[in-house]
């Protein structure tokens, strides 16, 4: 399975404070992709990095993906309250197999 | 841009009954999911839809479930009969194209069986 596995599961953090989360995957991936989810909500897109791609950032996300370990971070920076969510990676793997989530990290900053 | 609409919201069936999920896509996009996401889980892709035909089903429960893709626009999710360990949210998406874009997401149907 190439399923992306969250380390850790949940996170509580100070706001003002970094957040980092990591994922790891079993098998060769075409893309890895970052998603948010707000309590009872559909999932947001945050973030995609290729296979080629080493780091890449979004405000202040950044992301990434050492494809010798198979693992990817992301790290929030300077997190706030609103950031308050689940955090899923979701690996797309070669052939055109579809996108497959982990179990997420949820993360909580305290004001 | 309007995003990926979904109803209904919420639904509580019993057991053995039988309920349908309706997803509207954002326009122009081929590729269409449905997930199902486990409270404390992530989302499992049950079947996936390229215009209107299925690319992927290999996790959906052909004996219960069933959806389909008219004209390759809207889909319906159905189940039926509905069992206990069914209850989740259903979440469909949409993308572009079927792999490397961005999925968007629906609020999700949050499905109870009683």
């Amino acid at each position: 399975s190439q399923q992306g596995e969250e380390d850790p599961q949940a996170l509580s953090i100070q706001e003002g404070e970094n957040a980092t989360m990591n994922c790891s995957y079993k098998t060769s991936i075409n893309n890895l992709q970052w998603y948010r989810q707000n309590s009872g909500r559909g999932l947001v897109h945050l973030i995609l990095i290729r296979s080629n791609e080493r780091e890449k950032h979004s405000g202040r996300l950044r992301v990434t993906l050492d494809t010798s370990k198979k693992s990817s971070s992301l790290l929030i920076t300077a997190s706030r309250a609103a950031d308050t969510a689940s955090y899923f990676c979701a690996t797309e793997g070669s052939g055109n197999t579809p996108l497959v989530f982990g179990k997420g990290t949820r993360l909580s900053v305290i004001a | 841009e309007a995003g990926v609409a979904q109803s209904p919201r919420y639904k509580i069936i019993e057991k053995r009954q039988s309920v349908a999920f309706w997803c509207n896509p954002i326009s122009g996009h081929a590729t269409l999911y449905w997930y199902q996401q486990i409270l404390g889980q992530g989302p499992k892709l049950l079947i996936q839809f390229q215009n209107n035909g299925v690319v992927d089903d290999s996790q959906l429960p052909k004996d219960r479930f069933s959806a389909e893709r008219l004209k390759g626009v809207d889909s319906t999710l159905k189940i039926q009969p509905a069992k206990l360990e069914d209850s989740a949210v259903y979440l469909c998406a949409s993308s572009l194209r079927w792999n490397g874009n961005t999925i968007y997401f629906g609020e999700g149907s949050w499905l109870t069986v009683v």
